[in-house]
């Protein structure tokens, strides 16, 4: 299964953009890559996701490496309420069905 | 309105004892999941079921049992063969988006 590796922690200040980069060097050609966020001790919410091209959305940008090997999920903005951990996961087909294969996730704090 | 419900969201398991967790979800979703997430850890797949009368085992599925006989409902029980069973369990659905939307979780602990 194709697996991610992210920084264990980074720090931005507030109003700047938070760069969050994800390596899947091992990720197949039909797999998609996905980025979710989780607050202390609340269940994950979904961010953004993407295939091969870049995409936005009012949370975020995803960009996706040419060869697929690694993204950056952009946050333009930072502000407090975005100190979450981010999780960049790949959808991975098996069995007539999908799993999500998660990472051990990036420990972002927004610095005030 | 619309989500995924899990209950409760704490729980003692006594030793020995089978508990169960539930996770009900109104989104109309074909597949359902379950994760154990131990502190400062990622999310790790238990089980995960595609439709109904149909599920899989994921990576850690010793110990714990599933069952999927409506489209809504997908309890988790935690087996007395599951010998480390403290931790935060949490259910998710998705849609063909394959989005996948989570609920509150439930804090399992052992007395």
């Amino acid at each position: 299964d194709a697996k991610t590796t992210q920084p264990p922690s980074m720090d931005c200040a507030e109003g700047r953009a938070a760069n969050l980069p994800c390596n899947h060097s091992t990720i197949s050609g039909n797999e998609y890559v996905y980025w979710y966020r989780q607050i202390h001790s609340q269940g994950p919410q979904y961010i953004i996701h993407g295939l091969k091209n870049n995409e936005t959305n009012e949370m975020a940008s995803l960009i996706i490496t040419e060869d697929r090997k690694s993204s950056t999920l952009i946050l333009p903005h930072a502000t407090l309420r975005d100190t979450a951990v981010y999780y960049c996961i790949v959808r991975v087909a098996t069995s007539g069905t999908y799993k999500y294969i998660f990472g051990t996730g990036t420990r972002l704090k927004v610095l005030a | 309105d619309g989500g995924i419900t899990q209950s409760p969201k704490y729980l003692f398991r006594k030793e020995g004892q089978n508990v169960t967790l539930s996770c009900e979800q109104n989104l109309n979703h074909d597949a359902m999941y379950w994760y154990r997430q131990d502190p400062g850890q990622g999310l790790r797949l238990i089980y995960y079921s595609q439709i109904v009368n149909d599920f899989q085992k994921g990576d850690i599925a010793e110990g714990y049992s599933v069952s999927r006989e409506k489209k809504e409902s997908f309890p988790l029980t935690v087996t007395s063969a599951q010998k480390n069973p403290t931790a935060f369990y949490l259910c998710a659905s998705s849609a063909h988006t394959g989005i996948q939307y989570f609920g509150a979780g439930t804090r399992l602990s052992v007395l």
